[in-house]
């Protein structure tokens, strides 16, 4: 089952705007994390966040993370076309196996 | 350091045909994962494995084996390839840690497979 749902499912923006990506969840989690994953490749993990912080910074990426409505939401400020690809959240479900449930991705183009 | 990488890059089966993926990291990682990726459906676990010698069910573990025997390898079987297992594979390690200390996970790029 997917646990996070990631919205919108496909973002296109002009380089240099400000893209947001949210992503819900359904159960109680330990940590959030984001991964970027670049067309043909594997993922890479961008941050991660932990159940206890409501925000975090990591260059020009901000997550927030709101467990009260079961939310967080990627921030890339400044974007650039390099940063054109597929964003997922994923989390560690609290009392569940050591494994994360990935959301469906959102989409994002950066046009130049 | 080449971190994770699987072997095959592509492979092309016909219906009722086995094969094996290979996963090896060099990181030292106690646990590791397989995925598959299909269009529109995100990553679904399939097996994992807390250390050498231990595996568990996923999410979608139905006409896949895995075995590892080596901490640093994780094999993925497909004993009878059906069109249904077409899909791109992702394997992926990661560092012990639970709860709060989860750490991130690093993956592979990727198996692209064909069931015909």
């Amino acid at each position: 089952s997917q646990q996070g749902e990631e919205d919108p499912q496909a973002l296109s923006i002009q380089e240099g705007e400000n893209a947001t990506m949210n992503c819900s969840y359904k159960t109680s989690i330990n940590n959030l994390q984001w991964y970027r994953q670049n067309s043909g490749r594997g993922l890479v993990h961008l941050i991660l966040i932990r159940s206890n912080e409501r925000e975090k910074h990591s260059g020009r990426l901000r997550v927030t993370l709101d467990t009260s409505k079961k939310s967080s939401s990627l921030l890339i400020t400044a974007s650039r076309a390099a940063d054109t690809a597929s964003y997922f959240c994923a989390t560690d479900e609290t009392g569940g196996a050591q494994k994360l449930v990935f959301g469906q991705g959102t989409r994002l183009t950066i046009n130049p | 350091n080449a971190g994770v990488t699987q072997t095959p890059k592509f492979r092309v089966l016909k219906t009722g045909q086995s094969m094996t993926l290979l996963c090896a990291q060099d990181m030292n990682h106690e646990y590791m994962y397989w995925y598959r990726q299909d269009p529109g459906m995100g990553l679904r676990l399939i097996h994992y494995s807390v250390g050498e010698g231990t595996t568990a069910k996923g999410e979608v573990p139905d006409g896949y084996n895995v075995s590892r025997l080596k901490k640093q390898n994780f094999l993925l079987g497909l004993e009878s390839a059906a069109p249904s297992q077409t899909s791109v594979y992702f394997c992926a390690s990661r560092r012990p840690g639970t709860g709060r200390f989860y750490n991130e996970q690093f993956f592979g790029p990727g198996t692209r497979l064909t069931v015909l």
